[in-house]
C-alpha cells in the first residue's frame, strides 16, 4: 500500500530564514505525481507544488522548490526568505498517473516567528 | 467566481439527525471528490466520482451518500449521524489526472 510520511510534526523558523520541510514515500510503482499543499488558519488548502516521478528536475515556484530524490524516494519542500503568510500546516501527498485518488502525509506545522 | 464551493461552511446538529452538505465547481472539471480531515489534521478520500460516475469509494459507512446530479455538483448525504461523524468535509474537482482543487471545507459538529 501507499503511504507518506512527514516525520515533523511541528517546525518554526524565523521570518526571511529557509526552511525544509521533509516527506517520504512508499510505493512499487514508478509514474505518479507528488504534491504539496498548505492550509492556512483559514482551511483552505492551497497547492503550492507538484512534481511529475518522471522528472528529473526539481520543480520550482517562486520561493518554494522541492528536493526529489526518486531513489530514496523523498519529496522535501524548502521555503526560502519565509514570510509570516506562510505559516501553515503542509501536506505532503502522492497519486499515481493510473489512478485520481491522492493520498495524504499527517502534515507538519509551520510556524513564523518575527 | 469562487472556483469550488460549499454549504454551508459550519453545520451543527444533533445525533441521529440527516443532513447533506452541497457542493459545486465552476471549473469546467470532470471529477470531483469528498474528503474528511479529522481533528488531528489527517486528510482522507471518502468519494471521487468522474463524470457523475462513482469512481472511488473508500472503506466508508453507508450511512454517507454522494450524489452528483450533473459534472459540476457533488453532494454528500449523510444519514443517522453520530459524534464520529465530527470533522471537516472538503469537496475538490480536477480535470482527471491533474491536480485537485479544493473548496473552504464545512465544519460538521455532532452533539
Amino acid at each position: 500500500a501507499q503511504t507518506v510520511t512527514q516525520s515533523q510534526p511541528e517546525m518554526s523558523v524565523q521570518e526571511a530564514e529557509t526552511v525544509t520541510l521533509s516527506c517520504t514515500y512508499d510505493t512499487s510503482e514508478s509514474d505518479y505525481y507528488l504534491f504539496w499543499y498548505k492550509q492556512p488558519p483559514s482551511r483552505q488548502m492551497i497547492l503550492v507544488i507538484r512534481q511529475e516521478a518522471y522528472k528529473q528536475q526539481n520543480a520550482t515556484e517562486n520561493r518554494f522548490s522541492v528536493n526529489f530524490q526518486k531513489a530514496a524516494k523523498s519529496f522535501s519542500l524548502k521555503i526560502s526568505d519565509s514570510q509570516l503568510g506562510d505559516a501553515a500546516m503542509y501536506f505532503c501527498a502522492y497519486r499515481l498517473r493510473r489512478d485520481d485518488k491522492i493520498i495524504f502525509g499527517k502534515g507538519t506545522r509551520l510556524h513564523i516567528l518575527p | 467566481d469562487t472556483a469550488v464551493s460549499q454549504t454551508p461552511k459550519y453545520l451543527v446538529t444533533q445525533m441521529g439527525n440527516d443532513k447533506s452538505i452541497k457542493c459545486e465547481q465552476n471549473l469546467g472539471h470532470d471529477t470531483m471528490y469528498w474528503y474528511k480531515q479529522d481533528s488531528k489534521k489527517f486528510l482522507k478520500i471518502m468519494f471521487s466520482y468522474n463524470n457523475k460516475e462513482l469512481i472511488i469509494n473508500e472503506t466508508v459507512p453507508n450511512r454517507f451518500s454522494p450524489k452528483s446530479p450533473d459534472k459540476a455538483h457533488l453532494n454528500l448525504h449523510i444519514n443517522s449521524l453520530e459524534l464520529g461523524d465530527s470533522a471537516v468535509y472538503f469537496c475538490a474537482s480536477s480535470s482527471w489526472g491533474y491536480e485537485q482543487y479544493f473548496g473552504p471545507g464545512t465544519r460538521l459538529t455532532v452533539t
